[in-house]
């Protein structure tokens, strides 16, 4: 089964709006991270929470963990044109020896 | 800090040759590489770990004769993509995680990518 899934697959919002990015998983986790990647590009780390954290914050970005849910929400503030990319989840699971497992990533297009 | 480099960018070769990509963590030294492909619109898919000093362990359906891994010191891994064929296209990326003395060990830092175009 595969881990770290992700919806919406892709989505698309005027710039000033919130955009939530929601991503499941199926087993324990000792972390979960997010990345963006813009096209064609290397994937940039933007945050990582910890199974004993429930939220965590940087700058715009917003991070939500529901461990009872197996469940993390991604939240960008005020979006710009910029923040397009796609977004992934990606989980450091309990067995794993810290190898991650990425979701299918969602695609984020913020409309001038 | 945690810069990742990967060379070269973009590659194109002829079916049946070999193509070497390097990984390299350049300010930090990692212990333990990573080596994922990806295909175009789709996710990371985790292909191998590459452990300095040992052996590559690969990820189920992997062929490691096909893809030869050689970590040789802290601050580099390189693949091998060996007889490569139009199907092994795809975009190859890497990550390195940091040794636990330097902080920030659950992290993977990660390499700008490989664009492999074999024809």
């Amino acid at each position: 089964s595969q881990q770290g899934e992700e919806d919406p697959q892709a989505l698309s919002i005027q710039e000033g709006e919130n955009a939530t990015m929601n991503c499941s998983y199926k087993t324990s986790i000792n972390n979960l991270q997010w990345y963006r990647q813009n096209s064609g590009r290397g994937l940039v780390h933007l945050i990582l929470i910890r199974s004993n954290e429930r939220e965590k914050h940087s700058g715009r970005l917003r991070v939500t963990l529901d461990t009872s849910k197996k469940s993390s929400s991604l939240l960008i503030t005020a979006s710009r044109a910029a923040d397009t990319a796609s977004y992934f989840c990606a989980t450091d699971q309990e067995t794993s020896g810290s190898r991650l497992t990425f979701g299918e990533g969602t695609q984020l297009t913020v409309n001038p | 800090g945690a810069v990742v480099s990967q060379h070269p960018s973009r590659v194109i070769c002829k079916s049946g040759t070999s193509v070497k990509i390097e990984c390299r963590s350049l300010d930090f030294q990692a212990t333990t590489m990573f080596w994922y492909r990806q295909f175009p619109k789709k996710s990371l898919m985790l292909m191998a770990t590459s452990n300095e000093g040992s052996k590559a362990t690969y990820e189920q359906g992997v062929e490691k004769d096909k893809f030869l891994i050689n970590h040789a010191s802290l601050t580099l891994s390189t693949l091998t993509v060996t007889s490569a064929h139009p199907e092994d296209s795809s975009f190859y990326i890497c990550s390195a995680r940091a040794l636990p003395a330097q902080g920030r060990y659950n992290e993977q830092f990660f390499g700008p990518g490989t664009r492999l175009t074999v024809l």
